[in-house]
């Protein structure tokens, strides 16, 4: 159980063209998922936070406008990069936890982002 | 605000035998959570062993062991017989009793000798 699935596994964009990640968890309801970056051999930067229905949270430093945060239901986030530009080719990876699972977080399989 | 430090950028050990991984945390909260993640080549984060601030037994999964030194906010993980499928990316993670955000450290990089 506790199986988080991201779409797609790798993306190659345009300059200036926004991409949308999907992370949906596949059963169990999300309550909170979590949104990171990742560059090779480096740990994990967390981007947002997001609650299900409200507003994600952005960490310090990480563009709301940039970088849109969907939470609409308790399966699915989405991210998506607008106006995407080589410095945003990166590792994406989503968690996912809920209330009731004392918010044990699960990883998705990440995304592989290149801007040209 | 709470920290996490991983010291080791690499470590090597010989297939069988036994690695240690270091990790330091700093907080103020009585009541968290630390894991051991793994991050393969494929880059899947796996989870390897989780320790609750309030339990004083270490935690083990088959080969994973952590040494949890609460005072001292120190949570080592020891890899006895290493295999070359342990070769990976190890986090050391720190959370919140609450929930909320991992807080990860710089991670290590294991390879393992044939």
């Amino acid at each position: 159980g506790a199986v988080v699935s991201q779409h797609p596994s790798r993306v190659i964009c345009k300059s200036g063209t926004s991409v949308k990640i999907e992370c949906r968890s596949l059963d169990f309801q999300a309550t909170t998922m979590f949104w990171y970056r990742q560059f090779p051999k480096k740990s994990l930067m967390l981007m947002a936070t997001s609650n299900e229905g409200s507003k994600a949270t952005y960490e310090q430093g990480v563009e709301k406008d940039k970088f849109l945060i969907n939470h609409a239901s308790l399966t699915l986030s989405t991210l998506t990069v607008t106006s995407a530009h080589p410095e945003d080719s990166s590792f994406y990876i989503c968690s996912a936890g809920w209330r009731e699972g004392h918010y044990e977080q699960y990883f998705g399989p990440g995304t592989r982002l290149t801007v040209t | 605000a709470q920290t996490v430090t991983q010291s080791q950028p690499e470590m090597s050990v010989q297939e069988a035998e036994t690695v240690t991984l270091s990790c330091t945390y700093d907080t103020s909260e009585s009541d968290y959570y630390l894991f051991w993640y793994k991050q393969p080549p494929s880059r899947q984060m796996i989870l390897v062993i989780r320790q609750e601030a309030y339990k004083q037994q270490n935690a083990t999964e088959n080969r994973f062991s952590v040494n949890f030194q609460k005072a001292a906010k120190s949570f080592s993980l020891k890899i006895s017989d290493s295999q070359l499928g342990d070769a990976a990316m190890y986090f050391c993670a720190y959370r919140s009793a609450l929930g909320g955000k991992l807080i990860f450290g710089q991670g290590t990089e294991l390879s393992v000798k044939p």
